[in-house]
């Protein structure tokens, strides 16, 4: 059963700065990494999507994937306090394998230093 | 652009009874609506899957006969969660799935008394 875990569990970081966040998942059948962002009293938002390995710019915001090292990460730089969510990192296998399970990592609290 | 609006936003009710909340898809077809709740821990647990043309689909420790769902057409599904107790407390995400991207209500968050 895909497992799949995020680092760190919370995050800190100044106005202005640059975060990273990473997660690490376990089936190498997965094929589609999506980053949602749930700020307090909403629903999860997808922010970005990456399928192939590589970088991924989207404005202030970065992914990476390396599947074979089964490791996908946000970076976010320039930190704004509308940044200041639970950022979640969800997997699904690959499709037509009869599943279009999305399973979410615990995610990471990121905040701005007030 | 994709919307998935839920009902109610919140709601109490009594140990051992009934709750029925509803998931709206506006702005595309959600050929899949998948079910989760959030616990107050923030983890994610899927309770079940519903694609267009194939049966719901229900993951360990989540049954039919507690959490009936319904997925008549491709903008509409309900769940209910049958007698409700302090266990099942949690924010009940749907999110409905056309492409490859899942999009989420804002939940209907279960409280139990």
């Amino acid at each position: 059963q895909q497992k799949v875990q995020q680092s760190p569990e919370s995050l800190i970081v100044p106005e202005g700065g640059m975060a990273s966040l990473n997660c690490t998942f376990s089936d190498r059948n997965s094929q589609y990494f999506w980053w949602y962002r749930q700020h307090s009293g909403e629903g999860p938002k997808a922010l970005m999507s990456i399928f192939s390995n590589g970088d991924k710019k989207e404005g202030r915001f970065t992914a990476h994937l390396n599947k074979a090292s089964l490791y996908v990460s946000l970076h976010i730089k320039d930190s704004q306090p509308s940044d200041s969510a639970l950022y979640f990192c969800a997997v699904s296998p690959l499709p037509g394998t009869g599943s279009n399970r999305l399973t979410f990592g615990k995610g990471t609290k990121f905040s701005l230093i007030p | 652009g994709a919307l998935v609006y839920q009902y109610p936003r919140r709601t109490i009710c009594k140990s051992g009874t009934s709750m029925r909340m509803e998931c709206q898809a506006v702005g595309f077809q959600a050929t899949s609506v998948a079910w989760y709740r959030q616990s107050p821990q923030k983890t994610f647990e899927l309770i079940a899957l519903s694609t267009v043309n194939s049966a719901i689909k229900y993951e360990q420790n989540f049954t039919q006969e507690k959490f009936p769902i319904s997925h008549p057409n491709l903008s509409f599904s309900s769940m209910t969660v049958l007698n409700a107790y302090l266990e099942d407390r949690g924010l009940y995400l749907c999110g409905g799935r056309a492409n490859s991207d899942y999009t989420f209500g804002s939940g209907t968050r279960l409280l139990v008394i």
